[in-house]
């Protein structure tokens, strides 16, 4: 059982489309990472929200943290094809027994198509 | 250029043989992890090092061993690989085991035959 689930899995779009993804937890987040993982390449941090309600944007994506630490979205406009990648969401989960553990939601896949 | 260094990328090997992964890192960072990634699974924890000579069991360190005599590596052991062993392994490493967030290697992709 995934303790951060994300969706959608698999998003493919346009060029220039909109799309969010989502995280979940049924747990609160601490605090929350979004990285970005290209193939053959290991995940890069893009961003790391900590205060509920808290939105950070990093030029086309806009990060945004629930109010209650329990859920996050990264929402990217006008999708390039250089934004094509796994994006992954993790956190230090309270139940995993150890806050030094970064547990790692299962990512969604982004293609952007020319 | 500050990076996680990881070697090989690629192996391939034979159950029961033992092998040894090696990562580095030179950015003087107290926190190492490994991490393997399977299809429909994600990124999992295999075990992670708070400093020089303190290592801790992730989510799945059965059939793994690492060791940290210095700061700046932290090899992942297989000693008798099976085929179950087969993934993709990441090294990371971070200032302070969260913030400012993980540095990770460009993987190791293992096949055990």
């Amino acid at each position: 059982t995934q303790l951060l689930e994300q969706s959608p899995q698999f998003l493919s779009i346009q060029e220039g489309e909109n799309l969010t993804v989502y995280c979940n937890s049924s747990s609160v987040f601490s605090s929350l990472q979004w990285y970005r993982q290209e193939p053959g390449e290991g995940p890069v941090l893009l961003v790391t929200v900590v205060t509920g309600g808290e939105v950070k944007k990093l030029k086309r994506l806009t990060f945004q943290f629930g109010d209650a630490r329990k859920d996050s979205s990264l929402h990217i406009t006008a999708a390039q094809p250089g934004d094509t990648g796994l994006y992954l969401c993790a956190s230090r989960i309270i139940s995993s027994g150890s806050a030094r553990q970064l547990t790692f939601g299962s990512g969604t896949q982004l293609t952007v198509l020319p | 250029e500050a990076q996680v260094t990881q070697n090989p990328r690629y192996l391939i090997t034979v159950t029961g043989k033992k092998l040894t992964v090696t990562c580095s890192q030179n950015m003087n960072h107290e926190y190492m992890s490994w991490y393997r990634q399977d299809p429909g699974l994600g990124l999992r924890q295999i075990y992670y090092s708070m400093n020089v000579e303190v290592t801790d069991k992730g989510d799945v360190p059965e059939g793994y061993k690492v060791s940290r005599k210095e700061k700046r590596n932290f090899p992942l052991i297989l000693e008798s690989p099976s085929p179950n062993q087969t993934s993709l392994y990441f090294c990371a490493s971070s200032l302070s085991g969260y913030f400012p967030g993980y540095t990770f290697g460009s993987g190791t992709r293992l096949t055990v035959v």
